[in-house]
């Protein structure tokens, strides 16, 4: 079974205005983080924002927000007043066992979002 | 700090033919992870070294890859012979210690595009 899911391959925004990148998840484990990472045509992976499962609050970086809705395991990115040079693909993780690093990443297929003038 | 790299960053070989990838982690990092992209997929865990160690090998697809870290340095990554299913982003992370603030470490590379004809 698909751990990640990103069910939006392909998304486009206007400049300035805000989107959201759907991802869901699956796992029986209570403890897990759920990270995003920004690809853009360069290649590196981009950390963006990480939010753990026993965090109360929705973690916010900047622009970006993760919309945390443990019950319905789903864990949106939020970009809000879009720029040129958020056009990238993106990337929902997960990591299971919260705090060890030792345990592998899981990755969605990935959006690519393209940021319109 | 230096982040992790890799090279080559672009690798086109013909079925059968041997390549070999390098990955450099952050220095002082002593786990390396790889990771693999296949075109239109998900990234794809292929294994985890603790220092020289292999902590987790349970994503590698069969044996014509081989990974090895001398000394806990660097990290290669062989493909022989290589076969057309190969082809794809190979990424490599490192990250060190555990705890919280280790999912802030958690740092990837550039990724090394293969291409099997």
């Amino acid at each position: 079974a698909q751990k990640i899911t990103q069910t939006q391959p392909g998304m486009f925004v206007q400049e300035k205005e805000a989107v959201t990148l759907d991802c869901t998840y699956d796992t029986s484990d209570p403890s897990y983080g759920l990270f995003w990472y920004k690809q853009p045509s360069s290649g590196e992976m981009i950390f963006l924002i990480y939010q753990g499962s026993y965090d109360q609050q929705n973690a916010t970086e900047g622009r970006y927000s993760l919309n945390f809705q443990k019950a319905r395991k789903s864990a949106n990115l939020v970009i809000s007043a879009s720029q040129l040079g958020d056009s990238a693909m993106y990337f929902c993780a997960m990591r299971e066992g919260q705090g060890n690093t030792g345990n592998q990443f899981y990755f969605g297929t990935g959006t690519s979002l393209t940021v319109i003038p | 700090e230096a982040g992790v790299t890799q090279f080559p960053s672009h690798s086109v070989i013909e079925k059968g033919q041997t390549v070999t990838l390098r990955c450099d982690p952050i220095s002082g990092h002593d786990n390396l992870y790889w990771y693999r992209r296949v075109m239109g997929k998900e990234i794809k865990f292929l294994l985890h070294f603790v220092k020289e160690s292999k902590q987790d090998e349970s994503g590698m697809p069969n044996n014509r890859f081989l990974a090895e870290r001398t000394g806990g340095t660097y990290s290669t990554l062989k493909v022989q012979p290589a076969e057309l299913e190969d082809s794809g982003v190979y990424f490599c992370a490192s990250s060190h210690g555990f705890g919280r603030k280790a999912n802030y470490g958690y740092t990837f590379g550039s990724g090394t595009r293969l291409t099997v004809v």
